[in-house]
């Protein structure tokens, strides 16, 4: 089936840092991904969706300018949280359909523990 | 916001059907209905997802009204390893709406 991998699993560093949070599609190719966040005791909230080869489109709320989306290739994209702070701390977690968010469904990484000290 | 509504919990029996209710009474006609779980401190794994038909695969059964207003997932035999947050999710195949909201889930637990 679909495998969707991140790297890394969990992460910790201290305030200030730039943090990248890979999202890789093992087994096929994906135009579109997507990045969630999750805090504790809450359910995943969409943060933006990434597009190969153009800009990412961020729900509303979301920093833009803080929370970096690169999708240089079909089978890779990457979140980069800018200058993080302790606030910033939270289980990041990608998706990907192959065909892009078209007719199948989307799979989901292990996620990434982000704590900022 | 999420256009589903589930209990916030339920709890079955080891070995036991688990039946999981989802109401979503205001689902367009191309929305399909989509389960997905997560398990604790992991990504959301799929299960299943029906337009109107009811479905099944090795995971579970999806049981969706005929006014497609409200859908059953079904784990026929539960083990401890079910214990989950479970999420229904209507989402559209294209367009904007293509994305997954995600609701606050039911959480359900089996006991032994």
């Amino acid at each position: 089936g679909a495998v969707v991998s991140q790297h890394p699993s969990w992460v910790i560093c201290k305030s200030g840092t730039s943090v990248k949070i890979e999202c890789r599609s093992l087994d096929f190719q994906a135009t579109t991904m997507f990045w969630y966040r999750q805090f504790p005791k809450q359910s995943l909230m969409l943060m933006a969706t990434s597009n190969e080869g153009s800009k990412a489109t961020y729900e509303q709320g979301v920093e833009k300018d803080k929370f970096l989306i690169n999708h240089a290739s079909l089978t890779l994209s990457t979140l980069t949280v800018t200058s993080a702070h302790p606030e910033d701390s939270s289980f990041y977690i990608c998706s990907a359909s192959p065909n892009g968010a078209g007719t199948q469904p989307q799979h989901f990484g292990d996620g990434t523990r982000l704590s900022i000290l | 916001d999420a256009k589903t509504t589930q209990p916030p919990s339920m709890d079955c029996a080891e070995g036991r059907a688990a039946n999981l209710p989802c109401n979503h009474s205001t689902i367009s006609g191309n929305e399909y209905v989509y389960w997905y779980r997560q398990i604790h401190s992991q990504g959301p794994q799929y299960i299943i997802h029906g337009l109107k038909n009811n479905e099944t695969n090795e995971m579970a059964s999806l049981i969706i009204t005929e006014d497609r207003k409200s859908s059953t997932l079904i784990l026929p035999h539960a083990t401890l390893r079910d214990t989950a947050v479970y999420y229904c999710i209507v989402r559209a195949h294209t367009g904007a709406n293509s994305k997954l909201t995600f609701g606050k889930g039911i959480t359900l637990s089996v006991r032994p």
